[in-house]
């Protein structure tokens, strides 16, 4: 069965402080894997798509990579605005479907 | 590229009763999702929908549920008798013009099933 797996939970960083989220995945025959974030109450915003091991993308602070078995979410210098839970999903197969880990949901003090 | 908008925002119903939720595309796209969070809990595909056809439902997606286009704009699901569990977010995601990859959420309609 196609499984997504984000640590850690939930993380508390101050303003300036750089971390990473993680994403491990169990799937069939990689698509695509997806980050996204989602503040409260609204629908996940996306973020990155990334296909092949060894692939980055960048935006502002946030890089993301990709391995065969995980993907991280590397966060440079960052703000409160940054505070959000970041959702990973991962394409498998033949099929459409977006299979979404359970977020990790950052908070970011000044 | 524009994303979808959603109504109703929230929508309180009683157990039983029949809800209809709406997506409207900014644009004209052909591949549509409908996922599902409850409170809490991950995100969670419910349907596909291409080009006027459900392409893929998941085991969520019962005799209880159904989506249909039926103006070729808005995109709806219908859940005929609502169950307190059916409460939950309700997103309806749009994919791109030029391939099933990357897919652009809407607000989503938080459902009260009372």
């Amino acid at each position: 069965e196609d499984q997504v797996t984000q640590s850690p939970e939930a993380l508390r960083l101050q303003e300036g402080e750089s971390s990473s989220l993680n994403c491990s995945y169990t799937v069939s025959g990689l698509r695509g894997l997806f980050w996204y974030r989602q503040d409260p109450g609204k629908g996940p915003e996306f973020l990155f798509t990334l296909y092949s091991a060894g692939e980055e993308k960048e935006k502002e602070r946030l890089k993301a990579t990709l391995t065969k078995k995980e993907s991280f979410l590397h966060i440079t210098a960052p703000k409160p605005e940054d505070s959000a839970t970041y959702l990973c999903a991962v394409q498998a197969g033949n099929t459409d479907k977006l299979i979404f880990g359970t977020g990790t949901r950052l908070q970011v003090f000044p | 590229e524009p994303e979808v908008t959603q109504t109703p925002s929230h929508q309180v119903t009683q157990m039983g009763q029949e809800v209809i939720l709406r997506c409207v595309p900014i644009s004209n796209h052909l591949y549509f999702y409908w996922y599902r969070q409850i409170l809490g809990q991950k995100v969670e595909f419910l349907v596909s929908f291409y080009n006027n056809e459900i392409s893929e439902k998941s085991e969520i997606f019962d005799d209880q549920f159904s989506v249909e286009r039926p103006d070729g704009s808005n995109f709806t699901l219908k859940i005929r008798s609502t169950k307190l569990e059916d409460s939950a977010m309700y997103f309806c995601a749009r994919g791109t013009t030029t391939g099933r990859r990357e897919q652009f959420f809407g607000p989503g309609t938080r459902l009260t099933v009372l």
